[in-house]
């Protein structure tokens, strides 16, 4: 079972937008819409901002989108602003039962 | 709301066993699955297991052999123990509620395991 794909980083200007890249397998994105997307800052626990592909959280800012096709799904953040600076993590439903997460993005606001 | 809280020593030896405890509040342990996750300092999350009520635990097939997740409901909590600790199982230690085998939500807020001599 390997990490699914994430680039290393990505940035932005503020009111940008920017998209994340997150691939994997036709054992795990590829076959399920188990997809979910989780926000980390520095020193603090990863926080949920997607999940099964497209949908939000309850509560949660929908600057957030999340999209798949084939083996790769894809996290969007629109209007950057300065607090979205985080690391970025996908996670995939995958065989046997499991779940898979990216290497992880880290996301610079300029 | 509910909150979970990791406890458990912050420094295991080589070659020791690590138990760690989550503790679940503001809600029942009973209907959900929960997931242990780690991540070593500098890098990615790793997802190490899940355990759903009293049934039967899954794991990443890369730490099976070592781990082992339990559940006592009578305190709502749920248990790690991963044995043979080397450095490279140096990390923080998440526990989350795993929503209808779907999501990680919410977190603990983790606790740093050094494993050192």
């Amino acid at each position: 079972q390997s990490a699914l794909t994430q680039p290393a980083s990505v940035s932005g200007s503020p009111g940008q937008s920017i998209t994340i890249s997150c691939t994997g397998t036709s054992s795990d994105v590829g076959n399920y819409n188990l997809v979910s997307w989780y926000q980390q800052h520095p020193g603090k626990a990863p926080k949920l901002i997607i999940y099964e592909v497209g949908k939000w959280p309850s509560g949660l800012s929908n600057r957030f989108s999340g999209s798949k096709s084939g083996n790769t799904a894809s996290l969007t953040i629109s209007g950057l602003q300065a607090e979205d600076e985080a690391d970025y993590y996908c996670c995939s439903y995958g065989r046997y039962s499991t779940w898979v997460f990216g290497g992880g993005t880290k996301l610079t606001v300029l | 709301q509910v909150q979970l809280q990791e406890s458990g020593p912050g420094l295991v030896k080589p070659s020791e066993t690590l138990s760690l405890t989550c503790t679940v509040s503001g809600g029942s342990i009973s209907s959900y699955f929960w997931s242990w996750i780690r991540q070593p300092p500098g890098k990615g999350l790793e997802w190490i297991g899940y355990i759903y009520n009293s049934g039967s635990p899954n794991y990443n097939p890369s730490l099976k052999s070592r781990v082992t997740i339990s559940v006592d409901t009578s305190r709502n909590q749920f248990s790690l123990k991963m044995n043979s600790m080397t450095a490279a199982d140096t990390a923080v230690y998440y526990c989350a509620r795993d929503v209808d085998r779907k999501r990680f939500d919410p977190w603990g807020q983790g606790t740093l395991v050094t494993v050192s001599s």
